[in-house]
This record gives structure tokens, sequence and C-alpha cells, in this order.
């Protein structure tokens, strides 16, 4: 099955700054997903990567899925206290499984006012 | 559309009882997973439904937990008897072969089991 690595472990940023997490797998990965998790709320999925190289953007994120298929990043621009929280990456267990996902470790971001 | 129900919302017990949690996933979604997220890791899947029948169940502890699914809707997680290390939120979710691709998975707002 499919592991991923997820960096950093947690980040804290000054509002308004930049932040971007990674992910980073072994295999190639067929699929990624994203996924935001409010301190005590549960995971809201944001977006499905599925081809090499995909760039897709929701207004201050933008979601790279790397040439490879083994990487894909989530950069937010100009963070607001609003985007705190826990950002987890997710890859199917098996390649081409677009049904069953397994969750990197995430990344908490702090954001100070 | 109505989001994933999950009940009760928190639970404490003593170590060696029982405990069950409830979920009601998004009207006509056929997949169903349960999911394990202990404090400051990422979900871990435990059981994922099809229908009524059981898909993926290799990382449930089934010494102690148990799931069902009657009639495909509804589901049910048991743990029997816990531990101390069960002791974390456990997340409902589902999906359609439809709305995966778009909204991935929905998750419910989970129940958060500490056990003393």
């Amino acid at each position: 099955g499919q592991q991923v690595m997820q960096i950093p472990q947690y980040q804290h940023v000054q509002e308004g700054e930049d932040f971007t997490t990674y992910c980073n797998s072994s295999t190639t990965l067929s699929n990624i997903q994203w996924y935001k998790q409010r301190p005590g709320g549960h995971p809201v999925f944001l977006i499905q990567l599925v081809k090499s190289g995909e760039v897709k953007k929701q207004k201050r994120l933008t979601f790279q899925f790397g040439e490879a298929k083994k990487n894909s990043s989530l950069h937010i621009t100009a963070t607001q206290t609003t985007d705190v929280g826990t950002y987890f990456c997710a890859v199917p267990k098996h390649e081409y499984n677009f049904n069953k996902f397994y969750f990197g470790s995430g990344t908490k971001l702090n954001v100070k006012p | 559309e109505a989001g994933v129900a999950q009940s009760p919302r928190y639970k404490i017990i003593e170590k060696r009882q029982s405990v069950a949690f409830w979920c009601n996933p998004i009207s006509g979604h056929a997949t169903l997973y349960w999911y394990q997220q202990i404090l400051g890791q990422g979900p871990k899947l435990l059981i994922q439904f099809q229908n009524n029948g059981v898909v993926d169940d290799s990382q449930l502890p089934k010494d102690r937990f148990s799931a069902e699914r009657l009639k495909g809707v509804d589901s049910t997680l048991k743990i029997q008897p816990a531990k101390l290390e069960d002791s974390a939120v456990y997340l409902c979710a589902s999906s359609s072969v439809r709305a995966r691709a778009n909204y991935g998975y929905t998750f419910g707002s989970g129940t958060r089991l500490t056990v003393v």
C-alpha cells in the first residue's frame, strides 16, 4: 500500500505571510486529495488532483501535483486567521484505487494576527 | 443535502467497558468508512463498507472492534472491551462514485471517546 510523508509537522506564521505544506510519496500516485481540519472539527475535502503537473487554484490556495506524480503541495498566499487548522493529504491505498485513502500525518498551521 | 450524522458526540467510559457509535451517511452514498483519529495524528482507516458488505477491514483490531452496516445504510462501530489506547475521535465518512472526484469523502463530526 501507499505511504506518504507530510512536511512540515507544524508551521507558525504571521498573518499575511505565505504558507506551504508538502506531501511526498516513494511510489507513483494515481491521485491525491487534500483536506482541512479546523481545531475541534472534522476533515473537510478541499480538492483532488489526478493529472501529472496539475495546478488548481481556490482563491488564495494553490494545489500542485508533481510531474512524476510522487509529490504534491498546497500553498496559501497571504494567510488569514481563518486558515488556522491542520492540512492533510490523502493518497489511495493502492495505485489506481480511487476508493480507499490513507491520510498523511498533517501540517498544523497557526496564524498569528 | 444533509451531512453525515454521528452520535454520540462525546463518550467517557472506563477501561474494559463496551461502547458503540452510530453513523448515518449521506443518502445515496454506497461507500461508508470508519476512521480512528488519535490526537495529533491523521485519520486511520479502520473499515470500509460498500453497501452492506465489508470491503476492507485489514486495520480493524478484530479481537475488540466490530462493525456492521445493516441494510446498507446506517452503521455501528463497537468496541468491547475498551482499552486506554482506544481514546480517540472516531470519524465516519461516506462517498459515492459520482461524488468522489469532486467532493472526496464527507466526514461526520465524529465521536470523541475517552477511556479512563
